[in-house]
């Protein structure tokens, strides 16, 4: 099977600005996890979505946000970019039933400048 | 909410020493516990991980011991080699409906050298 993948893998944006990430997780798996990952704060989750529901939500702004399609899918969007955003986004997806192994994507380096 | 501590933040072994890395939880519900390895510039790469009704899982020269009592778990690799040099995470979830939401340690830079 084809691993996760993220679009696009690097972006340049400026203060103010929104943005939109894309994650294809692997085939078969409904859940899609989004994290942010900077040298200060570590890894940190953003939100999980589950069936085209946000199923678990971590302690982001709400200028975070997200969304996932029928075909498990998902986007997050960032609204009003600030220098502070800029960071590593990793999505990761988890198959259904019994397994919670989590497979990250390579990421979406972003630089808010 | 769940907090997960990592210890130490670095490490440096010489090839062939042994490596532990240990990690503390607050959330006596937790009971999945992951841990990833990074190199630079890659993707986080699951490399183990223990359920909370096992104590201990081994996979070559890795393996994984649960205290669920004291709520740690460590990481601890045998025969290191200079591959092994990346940084380690490791992490726990509560599962059920929570399994998607991962709480993150700090990691440890480990340095394997020659």
């Amino acid at each position: 099977k084809a691993g996760v993948t993220q679009t696009p893998r690097y972006l340049i944006k400026t203060r103010g600005q929104q943005v939109t990430l894309s994650c294809s997780p692997i085939s078969g798996h409904r859940s899609v996890s989004w994290y942010q990952q900077t040298p200060g704060q570590g890894l940190q989750f953003l939100f999980e979505y589950f069936s085209e529901t946000q199923r678990n939500k971590g302690n982001f702004p709400g200028r975070f946000s997200g969304r996932q399609f029928s075909n498990s899918r998902s986007e997050m969007n960032v609204s009003t970019l600030e220098l502070g955003d800029s960071a590593l986004y990793l999505c990761a997806s988890t198959g259904d039933g019994n397994s919670y192994e989590q497979y990250f994507g390579p990421g979406t380096r972003l630089t808010v400048t | 909410g769940e907090n997960v501590e990592q210890h130490p933040s670095t490490l440096s072994v010489q090839e062939g020493d042994s490596a532990v890395i240990k990690c503390t939880y607050s959330d006596s519900a937790s009971n999945y516990f992951p841990w990833y390895k990074q190199e630079l510039g890659k993707r986080p790469q699951l490399i183990i991980d223990i359920r909370s009704n096992v104590g201990e899982k081994k996979d070559r020269r890795i393996a994984v011991t649960l205290n669920k009592t004291a709520k740690h778990f460590s990481l601890h690799i045998t025969e290191t080699q200079p591959e092994d040099s990346a940084v380690y995470f490791c992490a726990a979830t509560a599962g059920g409906t929570s399994y998607g939401k991962l709480t993150f340690g700090q990691g440890t830079i480990l340095t394997v050298h020659p």
